[in-house]
């Protein structure tokens, strides 16, 4: 199962929106509404921001968003904070009873 | 609040064997299905393997099946990682994390575990 693929890296300005995409196959992305988001600073473990393509745990901030298109899931981030620069993986379920993550990608916030 | 403290790590020559914990406290861990997913050094996170919350199902990344082996002990809210045959390529901080009410997401995770795998 190969990974699924998102941008290196990704920037934006204080107060603007980006969006950060993850792209898969049938197999995994396109055949279930199980696709998560995780945020991660450097040195510390992840933390789940988005899980089933749009639900977000309590205590995220609404400013996090998830959708999907067929074999494409996105993360968008609006009001960009200077504290949202981060590493952020996606990850999904797929057949054969696995997960497969994204292999990330780090925001800049300028 | 959910605590899950990752444990057993160290440095290991290729061929090698280690057993990794994960204690568990906050949360009735009987009730959830339990991962480890691991890091190697610079690079991005990669899925290991999932125990159903009874044990009754394992399921485990291509890349260390037959080798690793998850299992669990709810009597003492302990998740186990036995790692076997180690290769270089394994060398890679390990975390547990615990699965969010089914939904196959990870909602807490551990500080991590670091594997190093050298000669």
């Amino acid at each position: 199962q190969s990974a699924l693929t998102q941008p290196a890296s990704v920037s934006g300005s204080p107060g603007q929106s980006i969006t950060i995409s993850c792209t898969g196959t049938n197999s995994d992305v396109g055949s279930y509404n199980l696709v998560s988001w995780y945020q991660q600073h450097p040195g510390k473990a992840p933390k789940l921001i988005i899980y089933e393509v749009t639900k977000r745990p309590s205590g995220v901030s609404n400013r996090f968003s998830g959708s999907k298109s067929d074999n494409t899931a996105s993360l968008t981030i609006s009001g960009l904070q200077a504290e949202d620069e981060s590493d952020y993986y996606c990850c999904s379920f797929a057949t054969t009873d696995i997960w497969v993550f994204g292999g990330g990608t780090k925001l800049a916030v300028l | 609040q959910v605590q899950l403290v990752d444990s057993g790590g160290g440095v290991v020559q290729p061929g090698g064997s280690l057993r990794l914990s994960c204690a568990a406290s906050g949360f009735i861990f009987s009730t959830y299905g339990m991962h480890w997913v691991r890091q190697a050094p610079g690079k991005g996170l990669e899925w290991v393997a999932y125990i159903r919350n009874d044990g009754s199902d394992k399921w485990y990344a291509d890349s260390v099946k037959g080798r690793f082996s998850i299992s669990r002990d709810n009597s003492k809210s302990t998740l186990y990682l036995q790692v076997n045959s180690l290769r270089v390529e394994d060398t890679a901080v390990y975390y547990c994390a615990k699965d969010h009410l089914d939904t196959w997401a990870f909602d807490y995770w551990g500080q991590g575990s670091l594997v190093t795998v050298s000669s």
